[in-house]
């Protein structure tokens, strides 16, 4: 159980251009799903929470303009990076939350998108 | 001072023997702890969790958590060259998931 499905694995993407990430919980109904971004060599950063049929909460220095989450269902948030640069790229993982679970609980991850900005 | 804090290694032990990774933080609020395991280029792993105080073992894997002291410990027995990966330390209370920066783990065959 538990199974969060994340899409595209990989992308690449021209200095200016959005990129769409999609997060799914595949067996379970997610009412929160979190969103990371791990660079190089270093750990995972929360960029924001996201709560089915609300406003994400951003972490402080995430710009949620730029970065633009949507939780509109049960099993899908999504992650647009909007006039996306070079220091953009990045490793972005998401993690969904069952229902009913609270922020102590296990957390599985989907298995990231590597986004590559050129 | 970070929220959660490792060494950044690299350890480096034997095939077959004990290792031992170690994390502490800073929020005495914290209630979960977590650690994962990540291989380069790919998502982390839960490998174990433990809420309260002392011991939790799982096969290989043992969770050690001092409250007091703000320690929470990873000891991996009978260590495999297969083991060797990062190994991020994480916990939550007041907020989200927070994240060590790893310690790089290298079992030598």
């Amino acid at each position: 159980g538990a199974v969060v499905s994340q899409h595209p694995s990989w992308v690449i993407c021209k200095s200016g251009t959005s990129v769409k990430i999609e997060c799914r919980s595949l067996d379970f109904q997610a009412t929160t799903m979190f969103w990371y971004r791990q660079f190089p060599k270093q750990s995972l950063m929360l960029m924001a929470t996201s709560n089915e049929g609300s406003k994400a909460t951003y972490e402080q220095g995430v710009e949620k303009d730029k970065f633009l989450i949507n939780h509109a269902s049960l099993t899908l948030s999504t992650l647009t990076v909007t006039s996306a640069h070079p220091e953009d790229s990045s490793f972005y993982i998401c993690s969904a939350l069952p229902g009913g679970s609270s922020y102590n609980s296990p957390l599985h991850f989907g298995n990231g998108t590597r986004l590559t900005v050129t | 001072q970070k929220e959660v804090e490792q060494n950044s290694g690299p350890l480096s032990v034997p095939e077959g023997a004990i290792a031992s990774l170690n994390c502490t933080y800073s929020d005495r609020g914290s209630q979960s702890f977590f650690w994962y395991r990540q291989y380069s280029g790919k998502s982390p792993e839960l490998i174990m969790f433990i809420y309260s105080n002392g011991d939790k073992e799982d096969g290989r894997f043992t969770a050690q958590l001092n409250k007091a002291s703000q320690y929470v410990s990873l000891l991996i027995r009978d260590s495999q060259p297969s083991d060797s990966a990062t190994y991020l330390c994480a916990v939550t209370g007041r907020r989200a998931l927070t994240f060590g920066s790893g310690t790089r783990l290298q079992v030598q065959p």
